[in-house]
């Protein structure tokens, strides 16, 4: 079965400090990662993605992320935060199975960006 | 571009009733939609996928007689969710995937629902 590791509920972070948002997943299928924000009472915004290819995958607003194959994680980064970015942040995999393709998401992170 | 819309952004029901929510492609077609349940605090929890022209697929333990999805149109999802009780308050998001691969989707802002 798969599964989405979030493993920090929150994480607090100081203006212009880098963060780190940490996502494990397993699988004994071929995934396809994802990170989203969500800000209050709103829907999800894509930040990046990965697919195939670079395993250093730079997303919106300054964020990146890099897949480790070994080490099964997915893991976003900023290097200096924003007030802005205060916000709930899924991880999240896609794979196939049974002729369609499943969703699952993390338990999400709150980052809290203090000024 | 990709941009999901749901109708309305927020409703209050009586216990009983039945409320439909709407979610629409704006800019693109999308093949497939998915529906989801999100308590506060808590992850997304899919509960049905719809594809075009077909009946939805749900979840294990959505009941699919109380949460009605239809898919008329390659722009258009509703969920209905009928006989509405308390425990059914919750925010409900769609996403739309341009194609039957699911490796993007787009959410919708989602539906407050609020049943007194």
């Amino acid at each position: 079965a798969q599964s989405v590791t979030q493993l920090d509920s929150q994480v607090p972070v100081f203006e212009e400090a880098p963060v780190e948002l940490r996502c494990n997943y397993s699988s004994s299928v071929s995934v396809y990662l994802f990170w989203y924000v969500q800000y209050p009472n709103q829907g999800l915004q894509l930040l990046l993605k990965y697919l195939s290819g670079s395993t250093l995958v730079k997303g919106i607003n300054g964020f990146e992320a890099e897949f480790n194959k070994s080490q099964t994680s997915f893991h976003l980064r900023k290097p200096s935060v924003h007030i802005s970015d205060t916000a709930e942040y899924f991880c999240a995999v896609s794979y196939h199975t049974s002729g369609t393709y499943k969703y699952i998401f993390g338990t999400g992170t709150r980052l809290k960006v203090l000024a | 571009g990709a941009v999901v819309s749901q109708h309305p952004s927020w409703v209050i029901c009586k216990s009983g009733t039945s409320v439909k929510i709407e979610c629409r492609s704006l800019d693109f077609q999308a093949t497939t939609m998915f529906w989801y349940r999100q308590f506060p605090k808590q992850s997304l929890m899919l509960m049905a996928t719809s594809n075009e022209g077909s009946k939805a697929t749900y979840e294990q333990g959505v009941e699919k007689d109380k949460f009605l999805i239809n898919h008329a149109s390659l722009t258009l999802s509703t969920l209905t969710v009928t006989s509405a009780h308390p425990e059914d308050s919750s925010f409900y998001i769609c996403s739309a995937s341009p194609r039957t691969g699911v490796y993007e989707q787009y959410f919708g802002p989602g539906t407050r629902l609020t049943v007194t």
